[in-house]
């Protein structure tokens, strides 16, 4: 069971911006950065935000992630048809002795 | 290139057993903790466990512990996880995944999933 709380669906038009939840507890989110992942229909999910605001390298600056205390959240500027998929946040947890943890998941449509 | 390839997903009885493999390219395999992640059909993503780079610390999510065991053999640049006592719950894609501390600790890149199906 996910201990990170998303919202279960967003959407906008191509161009807008969207923006996605993660609310955690001071175990998780309020103790350790957040790392967000986009997974494509029918394809392994891919790290897409990680140390809270960082990018890897061949992650479009569209993507941006920032945390307050013990939520954070994911924001696409300029949505484009191809960022439709799933997006987790996720945490290490350190009242869990070395558990990580997911977010319940969010489905981005674009409209 | 940087990859990470499972296998040795199929379908078993409930109560059987089943070992997963992982086979890591591309890089010094031995440098990275790695873990094991699944996905039930249609659910989110459920963190299994977790090894770290010399094999000396494992840990386990509640819901696998006691039934799952995740090892690894650097010389052999893979990682394992063999899987007991199987339950219908246990269905979904299973994914292996490299940790990478230069990134605080993210999931940096991800083989492709191993389907286990669990059903009599």
């Amino acid at each position: 069971q996910s201990v990170l709380t998303q919202p279960p669906s967003a959407s906008g038009t191509p161009g807008q911006r969207v923006t996605i939840s993660c609310s955690g507890s001071s175990s998780n989110i309020g103790s350790n950065t957040v790392n967000w992942y986009q997974q494509l229909p029918g394809t392994a999910p891919k790290l897409l935000i990680y140390s809270n605001n960082q990018r890897p390298s061949g992650v479009p600056d569209r993507f941006s992630g920032s945390k307050s205390g013990t939520s954070a959240s994911l924001a696409i500027s300029g949505l484009q048809s191809e960022d439709e998929a799933d997006y987790y946040c996720a945490a290490w947890d350190d009242s869990l002795n070395g558990h990580y943890v997911f977010g319940t998941g969010t489905k981005v449509t674009v409209l | 290139q940087v990859q990470l390839v499972e296998s040795g997903g199929g379908l078993v009885k409930p109560g059987g057993s089943l070992r997963l493999s992982c086979a890591a390219s591309g890089f010094t395999f031995s440098d990275y903790y790695m873990s094991w992640i699944r996905q039930a059909p249609g659910k989110g993503l459920e963190w299994v466990s977790y090894i770290s780079s010399s094999g000396s610390t494992i840990y386990y999510a509640d819901s696998v512990k006691g039934r799952f065991t995740i090892s690894r053999d650097n010389a052999k640049n893979s990682l394992y996880l063999q899987m007991n006592s199987l339950r219908a719950e246990d269905t979904a894609v299973y994914y292996c995944a490299r940790g990478v501390a230069a990134a605080d600790d993210a999931f940096d890149i991800w083989g492709q999933g191993t389907m286990v199906t669990v059903s009599s």
